[in-house]
């Protein structure tokens, strides 16, 4: 079975500290992703990674970067956490297939992170 | 800009029934359409996946239709249990991947 895993369920942080959040997928998948979640907004793509040290913008970039220095890990750095990144975090890996984004993606559990 | 919609917020049935969700989209070609299941507090985890050129697909008690003529797919879990109370989660996949909000579904006893 596939798995993905997340450094944290649970994460508060201050205004304006830098933040880390790690994903480790165990399958040799090409492609990983970042999503938050928020009630009524659905899942939104912050970034994406289809091979090491490669990463293309999703959705909603904006104070956030990626890093991807290994193909089973890709770390979302939030630079100076603001109330507004309060969310749920999901992490997710797919292999590549007939396009880029390639078919079926597998989720970590998550990261619930509060920024005070 | 791509807009895909899930009928209704939340839906309520009698376990025993057939339970359909309904997933509409707009100003996108799909390769494929997903479906994902969401327990509260956890990530999606995949149910079904079904590509444009096939209209039905099913697994065990899910059946799911894709009409890339109406933009709509409809998913159906027949003899509905308890269990399967979550939110289920449509996507398209084509270049990109567009995941809808959701519909939570409460399967009373």
């Amino acid at each position: 079975d596939v798995k993905v895993t997340q450094s944290s369920r649970y994460l508060v942080k201050r205004t304006g500290e830098k933040v880390f959040l790690e994903c480790v997928q165990d399958m040799d998948h090409e492609n990983m992703f970042w999503y938050r979640q928020d009630p009524g907004l659905g899942l939104r793509l912050i970034y994406f990674s289809y091979d090491v040290k490669m990463k293309e913008k999703g959705d909603i970039p904006e104070g956030y970067s990626v890093s991807r220095e290994k193909k089973e890990r890709f770390s979302l750095i939030l630079e100076s956490a603001s109330t507004n990144q309060t969310s749920m975090y999901l992490c997710a890996s797919s292999e590549r297939a007939e396009t880029v984004v390639g078919e079926t993606q597998y989720f970590g559990p998550g990261t619930r992170l509060l920024v005070l | 800009s791509q807009k895909i919609e899930q009928n209704s917020e939340a839906l309520n049935i009698q376990e025993g029934k057939t339970a359909t969700l309904t997933c509409n989209y707009t100003n996108y070609s799909p390769a494929y359409l997903q479906w994902y299941r969401q327990d509260p507090g956890r990530g999606p985890v995949f149910l079904l996946l079904i590509r444009e050129n096939e209209k039905e697909k099913r697994k065990e008690r899910l059946k799911v239709t894709f009409d890339t003529t109406l933009k709509q797919s409809l998913f159906h879990i027949t003899a509905s249990q308890p269990a399967d109370s979550a939110t289920y989660l449509c996507a398209l996949t084509g270049n990109q991947f567009y995941f809808g909000t959701g519909t939570s579904l409460t399967v009373i006893p």
